[in-house]
């Protein structure tokens, strides 16, 4: 199993709402990852877990959540969110961090209303 | 930010010519990869070229890096409709570990 999945596909929620997004890979990696892609810019790195801890924040906003409940698993909460915080959320994972190829899953449209 | 910079930003060219698209980037690297991405989907990883090559073949792809002028290039060969997508490089910066920067893309559109 190469692959990373993503739930759900997409989501709306309002600006108090709370919501999870939810990453799950089964490749045996001890490395995942949240990024951030607004439409035509690249993907921009949120958080990167190894072996189940967070190991950098690149300054997210706290309204942002993350947790890795196993090694297989990434959760993305979201609470109290904006509108500029609509965008496409990818996952992905890698065996190990840094210099491995990270696989991606589809995303997660996300759109604050 | 480490961040790198491609070029063209987009290019639009007919079935069957090749797509040369270029990246630079700004600090040492361990290696630069090259990833693909159809329109709001995830990305694919392409190639990956290690700091201490020089060239890399894969398929239709060939990759260069050019460690002193902090570049690197992705030729695509016998285009084709269905490269049409975002290519995108990405380099980890050498001693930050976990650190993954994309550039900026490209937006590769091929003509049947």
């Amino acid at each position: 199993d190469t692959e990373v999945t993503q739930t759900p596909k997409h989501l709306v929620m309002g600006m108090t709402n709370k919501k999870s997004l939810k990453c799950e890979q089964h490749m045996g990696h001890r490395a995942m990852y949240w990024y951030k892609q607004k439409a035509k810019k690249p993907p921009e790195l949120m958080f990167v877990y190894s072996y189940e801890k967070l190991s950098i924040n690149e300054s997210v906003p706290s309204r942002f959540s993350p947790e890795c409940p196993n090694s297989s698993l990434l959760n993305l909460h979201l609470h109290a969110l904006q509108p500029e915080d609509s965008a496409l959320y990818l996952c992905a994972s890698s065996y190990l961090t840094g210099e491995d190829t990270q696989y991606f899953g589809p995303g997660t449209r996300l759109t604050v209303l | 930010s480490q961040q790198g910079e491609e070029d063209p930003q987009a290019l639009s060219i007919q079935e069957g010519e090749n797509a040369t698209m270029n990246c630079s980037y700004k600090t040492s690297i361990n290696n630069l990869q090259w990833y693909r991405q159809n329109s709001g989907r995830g990305l694919v990883h392409l190639i990956l070229i290690r700091s201490n090559e020089r060239e890399k073949h894969s398929g239709r792809l060939r990759v260069t890096l050019d460690t002193s002028k902090k570049s690197s290039s992705l030729l695509i060969t016998a285009s084709r409709a269905a490269d049409t997508a975002s290519y995108f490089c990405a380099t980890d910066a050498s001693g930050t570990g976990n650190q993954f920067y994309f550039g900026t893309g490209t937006s590769l559109t091929v003509i049947p």
